[in-house]
């Protein structure tokens, strides 16, 4: 079955850098590009990171994308309070033919 | 600005349909597609498939096949979602985005999200 996995929950201190893993398959990070979303509380999700490392307009450059192979990840630098929310990455399946999510990862700003 | 508006939430009752609507505007309605997500209590976020508002060809999840049909109307830049014999377990926050490709996975922005409720 196809997945993307990401750890559940992930901290850091104010001004520190985190990291938020996203592991996949040749199907779907393998072969497509990695999106990364960010949900605030009671809030609907919006597109952080587009095309693996892509910022879209209005996302400070503290966050940033990459991937290597069937992994990608979310790093953000300089944590704030206001990036408490949960996070979530996404890539099509070719195996699926349709969008895969991450299960999300919470993370909670110390 | 974009903005994609939703229908407001809805009580259904299990073996019911609900049909949802996004209104969008700020753009081209027939230049990117309609994707819908979900997001039951507490869970993640779930793909249910995509329209292409230009031609309406479409691609649903395997999983919702055969019991959600997509739809869009150009002439309002509206989009729907309907979902059939329902459970208490798509009890759920139903979004419309903005899908620039079928396999970007580039979702922006979102609606505002309709939540349904299945209860008896």
């Amino acid at each position: 079955q196809s997945v993307l996995t990401q750890p559940p929950s992930a901290s850091g201190t104010p001004g520190q850098r985190v990291t938020i893993s996203c592991s996949g398959s040749t199907f779907n990070i393998g072969r497509n590009p990695v999106n990364w979303y960010q949900q605030l509380p009671g809030a609907s999700p919006r597109l952080l990171i587009f095309d693996n490392n892509q910022r879209p307009s209005g996302v400070p450059d503290r966050f940033s994308g990459s991937k290597s192979g069937t992994s990608a990840s979310l790093a953000i630098s300089g944590l704030q309070s206001e990036d408490e929310a949960d996070y979530y990455c996404a890539a099509w399946d070719d195996s699926l033919i349709g969008v895969l999510f991450g299960g999300g990862t919470k993370l909670t700003v110390l | 600005q974009i903005h994609l508006v939703q229908s407001g939430a809805e009580v259904k009752k299990p073996g019911a349909s609900v049909k949802v609507s996004c209104r969008t505007s700020g753009y081209t309605f027939t230049t990117y597609g309609i994707s819908w997500v979900r997001q039951a209590p507490g869970q993640g976020l779930e793909w249910m498939g995509w329209i292409s508002p230009y031609n309406g060809n479409t691609n649903y999840a395997q999983k919702f096949q055969g019991r959600i049909t997509m739809t869009t109307d150009t002439s309002t830049s509206t989009a729907y979602m309907e979902l059939r014999r329902l459970r208490a377990d798509d009890t759920a926050v139903f979004y419309c985005v903005r899908d620039e490709a079928l396999l970007l996975s580039k979702f922006d922005p979102w609606g505002q999200g309709t939540l349904v409720i299945v209860s008896s």
